[in-house]
Formats: structure tokens, C-alpha cells, sequence
């Protein structure tokens, strides 16, 4: 049962262009996401989050969209660089109960940005 | 950013050895930290959480008395596989939950075991 999908697993995009990645999740417990980019053999680096109390979040070329009715959210990056090719993964937690802070993740988008 | 550090980055071992990874986060107290195994091209998949003070609690299918954790201090889990098998070769990644506003997980760089 994947309760956070990301349903395309690669995206490829020219250098200063936008690059959008999209998330779908089915848990309507979750109400905390986050979006992570890792590169073969290292840890994820946490980019930006939102609560779902907000609809949009943005921080410098990261700009997080929630729509909570469609349970979807997008990760916007604007412009795009080389050096934002990277796996990106978007993971959701509820924050109450007792699952505290535990993330499920989904499958992850590969993301090539061409020069 | 938070910091969170492994050690070690990579490991090679003989088949019925146990191996220690120990996860610390670097500039925060972490009560909670996770530990997650990366298949290749898979996602992160959630082994236990690691809780200072407390037994860890492990997901559904992950062998406790394998994958021994213990959570000695608000910096420091270590994950320790013992009698590694070829077959528990994989990336195995920690995390420290910082708390506030949204509990974010701030990740460590990983440890590639290898079991021979």
C-alpha cells in the first residue's frame, strides 16, 4: 500500500527553465511534508517542508505547493540548475498520535537538468 | 542545517560477523532518531525508531534481535547487525528528528555495508 506516490520516476528539463516534480498521497492523517534530494550513496538533504495548514511555502528557487482537497503537492524549482540533478523525494508524516515524526516516502523522481 | 554524521561511510565484513554503525547528530539533541535501508534504485525503507532512553520500536518484518539499536545518549544511536549475512548488504541511512514547527528528519550520510 503506497500512501505517498510519486508517479513519474524521471524528469528531464533545460538549464533556466522550471522544473516541477508532483506527489500524490492518500493517508489524509498526514499533514507535514517534505520534499529531499539525495544523490547515489550519500544521505537525503532536506529542502523545504509544509505544514497543511498552508497551501505554499517558498524558499529562494524552492517553492512547495500543497493542495490539500486533491491531496497533492508539487515542488516548483525555479530556475533550474545542472547542479540540481539529483533524486528528489517527497515524504509526508502525521504529526499527532503516535507515529511521531515518522516520514513515509515515496519512490522518488530523478531529475536531469541539462545545460 | 542540522548536521548528522555517520560512521562508518563503508564497511566490508565476513559473513557471521556483526557489524556497529553509529549515528550522532552533530550540532542538536536528537530524542529521536530513525535508521532506514536503501535497496538499490528503491526508496528509503524504515527499519526502527530509535528512541533515547527507550527500546527502539522496529517496522513490520525487520528482525529485532538482528538489527540490535540502542540510543545511549541525545547524540549518539548505533545500529548494530550482527551476524551480517550477504544478503544484509545494502545502504543503511540514519536520522535525527529535530523538533519544532514540523519535525524534520535530518539525514546522515550513509554506510555501505558489504558482507562477504
Amino acid at each position: 500500500d503506497q500512501q505517498v506516490k510519486q508517479n513519474s520516476p524521471s524528469l528531464s528539463v533545460q538549464e533556466g527553465r522550471i522544473s516541477i516534480l508532483n506527489c500524490d498521497y492518500t493517508n489524509s492523517m498526514f499533514d507535514y511534508f517534505l520534499w529531499y534530494k539525495k544523490y547515489p550513496a550519500e544521505g537525503p538533504t532536506f529542502l523545504i517542508s509544509i505544514s497543511s495548514i498552508k497551501d505554499k511555502n517558498e524558499d529562494g528557487r524552492f517553492t512547495v505547493f500543497l493542495n490539500k482537497s486533491a491531496k497533492h503537492l508539487s515542488l516548483h524549482i525555479v530556475p533550474s540548475q545542472p547542479g540540481d540533478s539529483a533524486v528528489y523525494f517527497c515524504a509526508a508524516s502525521a504529526t499527532g498520535g503516535t507515529s511521531y515524526g515518522k516520514l513515509t516516502f515515496g519512490q522518488g523522481t530523478i531529475l536531469t537538468v541539462h545545460p | 542545517g542540522a548536521v548528522v554524521s555517520q560512521h562508518p561511510s563503508r564497511v566490508i565484513c565476513k559473513s557471521g560477523t556483526s557489524v556497529k554503525i553509529e549515528c550522532r547528530s552533530l550540532d542538536f539533541q536528537a530524542t529521536t532518531m530513525f535508521w532506514y535501508r536503501q535497496f538499490p534504485k528503491q526508496s528509503l525503507m524504515l527499519m526502527a525508531t530509535s528512541n533515547e532512553g527507550s527500546k527502539a520500536t522496529y517496522e513490520q518484518g525487520v528482525e529485532k534481535d538482528k538489527f540490535l539499536i540502542n540510543h545511549a545518549s541525545l547524540t549518539l544511536s548505533t545500529l548494530t547487525v550482527t551476524s551480517a549475512h550477504p544478503e544484509d548488504s545494502s545502504f543503511y541511512i540514519c536520522s535525527a528528528l529535530l523538533g519544532g514547527e514540523g519535525e524534520t528528519q535530518y539525514f546522515g550520510p550513509g554506510t555501505r555495508l558489504l558482507v562477504l
